[in-house]
């Protein structure tokens, strides 16, 4: 299976920063899925946007995403350096049944 | 707290040795699961679908008879390594949709380090 884009690959950025970054996806969905990975560590769910759905918020996170392009970003405002840990956008299509495919992520350090 | 509890979070052991690791929900009944392998620095591949009283489907390139899954219960999956070799080492980590839950987010185990000596 094919995995989305993902960009940039690693982001370096100071506290109190601003931390943008991309995914692109390949088919129809139905949600796209932004996690969060510590390293070696299981996943922790960020935040879910529809298809239908535009633009959605949840603390300090935006996330957007745009239908005709595939493409969602992933915002994370005011960074602190417990948000140091990899991203990652997951795609999941109508017809899936639940089947996520990830995109390949975006390592970010965020530094005190 | 943790919905999905998998087991054991580290292995290593000797070449040839067959490994198992299993995949549990605590909180619900999963009728699918989904066996997921992560190489370092690199995103989640998914593995196959383990479907409970059935058999597992698989990701293309993926050996079913190199990673064979269980799925006999609605709350636990086992992902066996056969024969496992150096290749094979890697992050495993399940997940497991709630048929309840609609198109919630599915739920993630912690992972299994596994390290082929």
């Amino acid at each position: 299976s094919q995995q989305g884009e993902e960009d940039p690959q690693a982001l370096s950025i100071q506290e109190g920063e601003n931390a943008t970054m991309n995914c692109s996806y390949k088919t129809s969905i139905n949600n796209l899925q932004w996690y969060r990975q510590n390293s070696g560590r299981g996943l922790v769910h960020l935040i879910l946007i529809r298809s239908n759905e535009r633009e959605k918020h949840s603390g300090r996170l935006r996330v957007t995403l745009d239908t005709s392009k595939k493409s969602s970003s992933l915002l994370i405002t005011a960074s602190r350096a417990a948000d140091t840990a990899s991203y990652f956008c997951a795609s999941m299509t109508t017809d899936s049944w639940g089947k996520l495919q990830f995109g390949a992520g975006t390592q970010v350090v965020v530094t005190p | 707290g943790a919905v999905v509890s998998q087991h054991p979070s580290r292995v290593i052991c000797k070449s040839g040795t067959s490994v198992k690791i299993e995949c549990r929900s605590l909180d619900f009944q999963a009728t699918t699961m989904f066996w997921y392998r992560q190489f370092p620095k690199q995103s989640l591949m998914l593995m196959a679908t383990s479907n409970e009283g059935s058999k597992a489907t698989y990701e293309q390139g993926v050996e079913k008879d190199k990673f064979l899954i269980n799925h006999a219960s609605l709350t636990l999956s086992t992902l066996t390594v056969t024969s496992a070799h150096p290749e094979d080492s890697s992050f495993y980590i399940c997940s497991a949709r709630d048929p309840e839950g609609g198109w919630q987010p599915q739920h993630f185990g912690d992972g299994t380090r596994l390290s082929i000596l």
